[in-house]
């Protein structure tokens, strides 16, 4: 069974640029999440899809946005990039709404030059 | 504010060396305390979820368990392989999808 694939890896962005990073959630897995991890600040929630409706998002700036599509997969973009804006970018996805079990792929590594 | 703290920070076990992670939250209404673990270059790995204080759940040399105030999570008898950063979230009733995570502990055990 194909996990959660995330693509690109790594890419490396200069500030100022967008970014667009996709996730492709488990074969019959409707809900997707996202998770910014920094040595910082730790996981922090970014946003939750359900069915292409976003449900919840968490507390980060307009610059970055999200969308799910009808077959699950989803995307993350992220617009005048920032220093800070360096970090994994986690996506998890589940069967059902809510945090239940998720499984989460290995993430997009992006570092903002 | 709502909060989940984990303590250690770090942890150095002798392979056999049985001992405890900490994870206290102060949220308003939980839903669920979720357990994860994350290897180096990996996204977080599920290992357990707790609804209600007393709960306790276990999978192999690992043992979860959840009062009002924290939850525990064992490891009994650990091996080199368990390895890795443990990390705990809550959800809460009023954010429903949203985990709320520790900082999370880093187990090291050593042969």
């Amino acid at each position: 069974k194909a996990g959660v694939t995330q693509t690109p890896r790594y890419l490396i962005k200069t500030r100022g640029q967008q970014v667009t990073l996709s996730c492709s959630p488990i074969s019959g897995h409707r809900s997707v999440s996202w998770y910014q991890q920094t040595p910082g600040q730790g996981l922090q929630f970014l946003f939750e899809y359900f069915s292409e409706t976003q449900r919840n998002k968490g507390n980060f700036p307009g610059r970055f946005s999200g969308r799910q599509f009808s077959n699950s997969r989803s995307e993350m973009n992220v617009s005048t990039l920032e220093l800070g804006d360096s970090a994994l970018y986690l996506c998890a996805s589940g069967q059902a709404a809510g945090a239940n079990v998720l499984t989460f792929g290995a993430g997009s590594r992006l570092t903002v030059l | 504010e709502d909060q989940v703290t984990q303590s250690p920070e770090a942890l150095r076990l002798q392979e056999g060396e049985s001992s405890s992670l900490n994870c206290s939250y102060t949220v308003s209404g939980l839903r669920g305390l979720f357990w994860y673990r994350q290897d180096p270059g990996k996204g977080p790995e599920f290992l357990f979820t707790l609804y209600s204080a007393g709960e306790e759940k276990e999978k192999e040399r690992l043992k979860a368990t959840l009062t009002k105030k924290e939850s525990f999570l064992h490891i009994t008898a650990p091996k080199p392989e368990d390895s890795a950063t443990y990390l705990c979230a809550a959800e809460t009733t009023d954010s429903w999808g949203k985990l709320q995570f520790g900082a999370g502990t880093q187990v090291v055990v050593t042969p």
